[in-house]
């Protein structure tokens, strides 16, 4: 079945540090692919997708490009701040009918000053 | 934007009663909302797929006389946890998919209810 794998957390960086959580997928098809934002005390907020291969996704300074050769939807932001500690997880959809959302672990993010 | 609003935020109740969960949809119409638990620090399990005015569709491993779903209409749908015990404490999320973007994978996610048996 499908499957989402992210990378164990807690990430802890300095601010203005560069960040990469990596997720890898396993599906049939070709699903879409989103990152999902959960702010302390807050529900969750899409936070960029993409549907297709080599799109990439973008928002908030954040990026992830859909590379379906490594079937990876790795999340980037190049200076991170401390309003970006969060859980991110990584998710897709496999675009049938039922366009169920499958879900990664989750990986908790802490900025220090 | 979008707003999905859960209700109650969190409750306490006692061991072998029931407790309902409504997941409202206030700014759109969504024919699909799903159903999910998360536990502490992990991720979020899907429980079951919501479809307004049919039978809900549940995750495999999931009781569906234990977790009853009703979608009666196109903005609102209850989680109704019967018979509850302490193992079905949890933070039980919805979401809900705008009608006619299932297309776009896109949900939009209540904030979530806490629910503790005693």
């Amino acid at each position: 079945g499908n499957s989402v794998t992210q990378m164990e957390g807690p990430v802890t960086l300095s601010e203005e540090a560069f960040l990469t959580i990596n997720c890898t997928y396993t599906a049939t098809g070709y699903p879409s692919l989103f990152w999902y934002v959960q702010y302390p005390g807050e529900g969750l907020q899409l936070l960029l997708k993409a549907t297709k291969a080599d799109d990439k996704g973008s928002n908030k300074g954040f990026e992830a490009t859909y590379r379906k050769e490594t079937t990876s939807f790795h999340l980037e932001k190049g200076s991170v701040q401390v309003s970006d500690s969060a859980v991110y997880f990584c998710a897709l959809s496999d675009n049938s009918s039922a366009s169920k959302i499958i879900f990664g672990s989750g990986t908790r993010l802490s900025i220090r000053p | 934007g979008a707003v999905v609003s859960q209700h109650p935020s969190w409750v306490i109740c006692k061991s072998g009663t029931s407790v309902k969960i409504e997941c409202r949809s206030l700014d759109f119409q969504a024919t699909t909302m799903f159903w999910y638990r998360q536990f502490p620090k992990q991720s979020l399990m899907l429980m079951a797929t919501s479809n307004e005015g049919s039978k809900a569709t549940y995750e495999q491993g999931v009781e569906k006389d234990k977790f009853l779903i009703n979608h009666a209409s196109l903005t609102l749908s209850t989680l109704t946890v019967t018979s509850a015990h302490p193992e079905d404490s949890s933070f039980y999320i919805c979401s809900a998919r705008p009608s006619g973007r299932a297309e776009t994978g896109e949900l939009f996610f209540g904030e979530g209810s806490r629910l503790t048996v005693l």
